[in-house]
Formats: structure tokens, sequence, C-alpha cells
């Protein structure tokens, strides 16, 4: 277990919806990264906050949007959603010694 | 830029034998590179990272070696075992920069 919680674990929606991805980082940790991972494909950088704070962006859509929160949890929104959208979407929490521990991930099928 | 290559896609190994990842990144001021294991269903597990300034880390049956003229880093697991059996990515972050840059995986297979 990393310590890292997200939810929902499962999510099957339909095109032109939105969802809402929630990650709960490691106790202490400031900051939280999101992550897709596409069927069969590596883990592509969505964006990163640290404190509350963007702090770096990745190739996220202009329809995905994410913040954190002040007790640090942070929300990953997706909109308009396509098939393509599909993945899962991982989070991860660092306390800034580099290490990334990643969640069990939120596994989204749009149909 | 960032960019890191990681070979093989695929690997089988018989139980007991040695396996080997290579990974070969492009950005000279890479500094830290960790490994990876991702089982089916679950998210990547950190199981053992290395930093710039050392050259080889190992953690009982799994090592890290890192040479920083030809920019490549490589996982190696000895007497591999059914639970080894999954996906491994590496990955690299460069310095000023906080976020990981992950290879594109290698699905290991161990063989009973």
């Amino acid at each position: 277990d990393s310590g890292v919680t997200q939810t929902p674990k499962h999510l099957i929606t339909a095109t032109g919806q939105r969802v809402t991805l929630r990650c709960s980082p490691r106790s202490g940790d400031l900051s939280v990264y999101w992550y897709q991972q596409s069927l069969d494909q590596g883990l592509q950088f969505l964006i990163q906050y640290y404190n509350g704070e963007e702090r770096a962006k990745g190739n996220i859509l202009e329809r995905f949007s994410a913040q954190q929160f002040p007790d640090l949890h942070s929300e990953l929104n997706l909109s308009s959603l396509e098939l393509g959208d599909s993945a899962l979407y991982f989070c991860a929490s660092s306390g800034g010694a580099g290490e990334l521990f990643f969640g069990e991930g939120s596994r989204l099928t749009v149909l | 830029g960032e960019n890191v290559e990681q070979h093989p896609s695929t690997l089988s190994v018989q139980e007991g034998d040695s396996a080997v990842i290579k990974c070969t990144y492009s950005d000279s001021a890479s500094n830290y590179f960790p490994w990876y294991k991702q089982e089916l269903g679950k998210g990547p597990q950190l199981i053992i990272d290395i930093r710039s300034n050392v050259g080889e880390k190992k953690d009982q049956r799994i090592a890290v070696t890192l040479n920083k003229t030809a920019k490549h880093f490589s996982l190696h697991i000895t007497e591999t075992q059914p639970e080894d059996s999954a996906v491994y990515f590496c990955a690299f972050k460069t310095w000023g920069n906080e976020k990981l840059t992950f290879g594109t995986g290698t699905r290991l297979t161990i063989i009973p």
C-alpha cells in the first residue's frame, strides 16, 4: 500500500460527459502528480501541483483541468469526454526527495 | 530533450535465470533514475532508484547500474521468480524539473 488513495476505482460514462477523479496523497506529501496510461501505453505526465499551486504541466488537454485543495487532496476534471479518453488515470505524491508513490488508479471507460 | 528509450519491450526468462532491462536517455542534466514495477490492475510501485552520483545500487535480487558517459541505465533481476512477472518501467528526472518521464515499459514473463 503506497498510502495514495484514488477514487473512484472504475468509472463508465458516455461521450460528452464530465467526470471528476479524486486523489488523497500520502500523509505529509505536498506534491501531487497526475498521469494517464492508455491501453498498452506508458505513463504520460499530465500535471503537477505543489501545496495548492500548479508546478508543471505536461500533455494535458484543454478539456482537462486539475486543482489541489488546502487539505492537499487533488481532483482531476475531465470534460467533453471522447472515446479516446478511456484510460487509467494515476495520481502520485512525493515528499520532495524525488520518489513518486502511485495510487491504484482510476479506470475510465467512455462509451 | 526529454526522451528515454527502453528495451526490450517484452522479455521471457526461465525461472532462476537473470533478466536485464536497459534504458537510454538523452538529457545529460538527468540526475535521478528510478525503476517501477506494475502488476496487473495495480499502480506502478517503486522498486529501486539511483542518483547520478552513484554508479550502481543493489537491493537483494535487484540491482541498477548507471553509465553517465553512455547515458544509459539498466535493471538487473537475478534468480528470477514467478512473482517477478510484471511490466517494468524506467524513468528519469532532470535538474530543476520535478516530473518523472517514463519509458514505454518491458513486459517480463518468468517461465516456471
